[in-house]
């Protein structure tokens, strides 16, 4: 079965970087888009990042372009976010999320992980 | 950028309630909608994908339907399973997510 676990989360001092990762399995990875979305406590959930199934294309939300970058080891199964230059505003909830359809393009999300929180706080 | 938003906020609704949720986007999405259950602590859920189509596994009693630029999630009887956060999401370009509606019990 489709599982997908995030990890990576903490508390970080504004400023500061921290690396989320999420390790997939029980579908073929390299196959299927990406992507991170994330949950402030008690608000929505806000999409953050996707990268398309071979990494050619990537996009971001525009509250974290050029501060976060998404990328992806096929070959380990995992999915990353480098997230740089953290604000106290990036306190969230983090959910990797799998493309429901094979191969490229703009979709839904079939499965999601359990996600991990990310506080940042001096 | 396309906005989704979702009414009510927050719906009361009783056991065996025929429930509807309403989706509106900023501009037409065609029918690339999807809806996303969530209950507190958890991950969402996929209900619902272009804006119609049942995931497997998802009770019958869950339906979608709009196209274009207005959307509607309903539930013909309202189960204690369902009191949950219902959240839209348009996947026409790039990704938005509507700001969720909250069913509680009346």
């Amino acid at each position: 079965q489709v599982q997908l676990v995030e990890s990576g989360g903490g508390v970080v001092q504004p400023g500061r970087s921290l690396r989320l990762s999420c390790a997939a399995s029980g579908f073929t990875f390299s196959s299927y888009g990406m992507n991170w979305v994330r949950q402030a406590p008690g608000k929505g959930l806000e999409w953050v990042a996707t990268i398309w199934f071979d990494g050619s294309n990537i996009y971001y939300a525009d509250s974290v372009k050029g501060r976060f970058t998404i990328s992806r080891d096929n070959s380990q199964n995992t999915l990353y976010l480098q997230m740089n230059s953290l604000r106290a505003e990036d306190t969230a909830v983090y959910y990797c999320a799998k493309d429901a359809i094979i191969s490229s393009g703009f979709y839904f999300f079939d499965y999601w992980g359990q996600g991990t929180p990310v506080t940042v706080s001096s | 950028d396309i906005q989704m938003t979702q009414s009510p906020s927050t719906l009361s609704a009783s056991l065996g309630d025929r429930v509807t949720i309403t989706c509106r986007a900023s501009q037409s999405i065609s029918r690339w909608l999807a809806w996303y259950q969530q209950k507190p602590g958890k991950a969402p859920t996929l209900l619902i994908y272009k804006a119609s189509t049942l995931e497997s596994g998802v009770p019958s009693r869950f339906s979608g339907s709009g196209s274009g630029t207005e959307f509607t999630l309903t539930i013909s009887s309202l189960q204690p399973d369902d009191f949950a956060t219902y959240y839209c999401q348009q996947y026409y370009s790039y990704w938005t997510f509507g700001q969720g509606t909250k069913v509680e019990i009346k």
